[in-house]
């Protein structure tokens, strides 16, 4: 079965600084990753994925993330932090091997952006 | 735009009287999920419809119910909500079964349980 797993719960950073936000994920077979974000009260949004096309995806708001399959991670990056980045991030991989589209998330992280 | 909508963004209801959320999509996607999230938690899955077909997650409780009357609306029932049901439920749509298909979610509907 697939996994994602997101460590720490937390990441602060301040205004302007690189994001970082780690996801590293387990499968028996190339997996599809996505990275959503949930702003406070409401539903989530596809940041960006990965589908086995370029190793490097770019996404929306300035994010982008590597597939490293040597390092079976998936990391979310921002070069530069704005405030309205603060919200929390889901990592998921979808359930290739049961060939469908149901998603397995990572606990989530939370990122505060300090001014 | 397209998108998908939840209906009502808050809801408050008694411990023990029945519930429904509803939810419709103007993406005309196959595929319809329902998650329940628990603060500071992960969504977790409770059911999903492809096209008519209703499929049930394994530990979702025999409490919930769903019904998908057209492609466009589906609706969460919950018949005896108890203190453990207070959650945000999230509606979500893909296109397509395949795992390569995003899920597109509305904005929730966060449920309180008096």
């Amino acid at each position: 079965a697939q996994s994602v797993t997101q460590l720490g719960s937390h990441v602060s950073v301040s205004e302007g600084a690189l994001v970082l936000l780690r996801c590293n994920y387990s499968s028996s077979v190339p997996p599809y990753l996505f990275w959503y974000v949930q702003y406070p009260n409401q539903g989530l949004q596809l940041l960006l994925k990965y589908t086995s096309a370029a190793t490097l995806v770019k996404g929306i708001n300035g994010f982008e993330a590597e597939f490293k399959k040597s390092e079976t991670s998936f990391h979310l990056t921002k070069p530069s932090a704005h405030m309205s980045d603060a919200a929390e991030y889901f990592c998921a991989v979808s359930d290739r091997t049961g060939a469908n589209s149901k998603l397995t998330f990572g606990k989530g992280i939370t990122l505060s952006v300090r001014p | 735009d397209a998108m998908v909508i939840q209906n009502p963004r808050y809801q408050v209801t008694q411990f023990g009287k029945p519930v429904t959320l509803s939810c419709s999509q103007t993406l005309n996607h196959n595929v319809m999920y329902w998650y329940q999230q628990k603060s500071s938690q992960a969504p977790k899955l409770l059911f999903h419809y492809y096209d008519k077909d209703f499929n049930n997650e394994a530990d979702t409780p025999d409490n919930f119910q769903s019904r998908r009357p057209n492609t466009s609306f589906c609706f969460l029932d919950i018949r005896s909500p108890g203190l453990g049901d207070a959650a945000m439920y999230l509606c979500a749509t893909s296109r397509g079964w395949q795992a390569n298909q995003p899920q597109h979610f509305g904005d929730g509907t966060r449920l309180s349980i008096l």
